[in-house]
């Protein structure tokens, strides 16, 4: 089966500075990759679909500045959430679309960030 | 704007129940609904997905059905068992929108 390598699976950083996670599509190409956060016990909040070699598609209230996505092939996306402050803490998940398949998505296993 | 609503919001039962899981949605104009499984910490696997044409779909143990017109699906767990054990999210693709929307999932506990 497809599979969704995202990485790193936790991280714990000072406020200030900044953290990049990854995600690859390992078997397959994405056409389109989608980042979202999820905080305890709620659903999860798109943040902004990225389509290899363009500029991500924000959605409303999330800070293109402060949430830098980069697609820069079709097996790689990766999110920055730059100058991290405790707020930024929560639990960040990819997910892949397979190209040529409209309504498949394969999901990462996510990155729990916490800032101190 | 599209809402999604799961209910219960957690659940714990004996090992070996048949299990109920709601999904209600506010707008009924949706592409698709998926139903999905979370374990803790961990991403997301698609479990079962029902076109906006579809009534029902099923896979082993699981059946999820919808009601377009009500705004309603629900997800049917036979024969429940500890490895079940997960937090299960229904999301709702909205014809107008290319993303889908999550409902807040329900957390299920299955004891031996």
């Amino acid at each position: 089966g497809a599979v969704v390598s995202q990485h790193p699976s936790r991280v714990i950083c000072k406020s200030g500075t900044s953290v990049k996670i990854e995600c690859r599509s390992l078997d397959f190409q994405a056409t389109t990759m989608f980042w979202y956060r999820q905080f305890p016990k709620q659903s999860l909040m798109l943040m902004a679909t990225s389509n290899e070699g363009s500029k991500a598609t924000y959605e409303q209230g999330v800070e293109k500045d402060k949430f830098l996505i980069n697609h820069a092939s079709l097996t790689l996306s990766t999110l920055t959430v730059t100058s991290a402050h405790p707020e930024d803490s929560s639990f960040y998940i990819c997910s892949a679309r397979m190209q040529g398949e409209r309504e498949k998505l394969f999901f990462g296993s996510g990155t729990q960030l916490s800032v101190l | 704007k599209q809402e999604v609503t799961q209910i219960p919001a957690a659940l714990s039962v004996p090992e070996g129940e048949n299990l109920v899981l709601n999904c209600s949605f506010t707008d009924s104009a949706i592409y698709n609904l998926q139903w999905f499984r979370q374990d803790p910490g961990k991403g997301l696997t698609s479990l079962l997905l029902i076109q906006s044409s579809q009534r029902e779909q099923t896979s082993g143990r699981l059946n999820a059905s919808l009601d377009k017109s009500s705004g309603r699906s629900t997800l049917y767990i036979a024969a429940s068992q500890p490895g079940d054990s997960a937090t299960y999210l229904c999301a709702v693709k909205s014809g107008g929108y290319n993303k889908l929307i999550f409902g807040a999932g329900t957390r299920l506990a299955v004891h031996p």
